[in-house]
């Protein structure tokens, strides 16, 4: 079983959709989550850290369900600007961040 | 946020030759900075993590005869990819982590990424 498990997608909505992703990762010991968003051939940068009591920033929205193994990210009113590969990350110690593939999102006008 | 930067963001090179890439925190120490991989429509994969003043610790598979890392100060660390072959053409990516107890402790940020291609 892979250790960040996410649907590539493409995931492709209308301005103004709201869409979620989810992620699971295998190690019931992981301590900080996060998405990151990553846009064509540049570096991840960290959109939200996500916390158990879920959290929230603007249109987005990120869950953690620890018994599950699984999170989630919630857009809504998605823009435009939102077209990127959302990466789930997990932080399993101290030092090491594992990545998911990524779900990419396409918006369309 | 933190600002880390990458040199050279892109580099063609021939086989066999050796490309050194670096990494900089730009407004805060970094005590640990991390080297990544990520091949097209692949997960980034940590290659090593470096702490300052000491060996970096090579994640399994990576060969660190093949890519050399230096991390001499609080602020930079050099990845070096010796004799590199067409394998080698990906796009790296450094991360930092702020120093212990104060701020960026927690969280990675991101070089831009060096793209390389061995011709």
């Amino acid at each position: 079983r892979k250790e960040v498990e996410q649907d590539p997608g493409p995931f492709n909505v209308p301005e103004g959709a709201t869409v979620a992703f989810n992620c699971t990762y295998s190690n019931s010991a992981s301590q900080s989550f996060f998405w990151y968003r990553q846009d064509c051939r540049k570096e991840p940068k960290l959109l939200m850290s996500v916390y158990s009591s879920g959290n929230e920033d603007g249109r987005f929205t990120a869950q953690l369900n620890r018994a599950s193994q699984y999170i989630s990210l919630l857009i809504r009113d998605s823009k435009l600007s939102d077209s990127a590969t959302y990466l789930c990350v997990v932080n399993s110690g101290y030092s090491t961040l594992t990545f998911g593939k990524g779900t990419m999102l396409l918006v369309s006008p | 946020g933190a600002v880390v930067s990458q040199h050279p963001s892109w580099v063609i090179c021939k086989s066999g030759t050796s490309v050194k890439i670096e990494c900089r925190s730009l407004d805060f120490q970094a005590t640990t900075m991390f080297w990544y991989r990520q091949f097209p429509k692949q997960s980034l994969m940590l290659m090593a993590t470096s702490n300052e003043g000491s060996k970096a610790t090579y994640e399994q598979g990576v060969e660190k005869d093949k890519f050399l890392i230096n991390h001499a100060s609080l602020t930079l660390s050099t990845l070096t990819v010796t004799s590199a072959h067409p394998e080698d053409s990906s796009f790296y990516i450094c991360s930092a982590r702020g120093l212990a107890g104060v701020k960026y402790q927690e969280t990675q940020y991101f070089g831009p990424g060096t793209r390389l291609l061995v011709l």
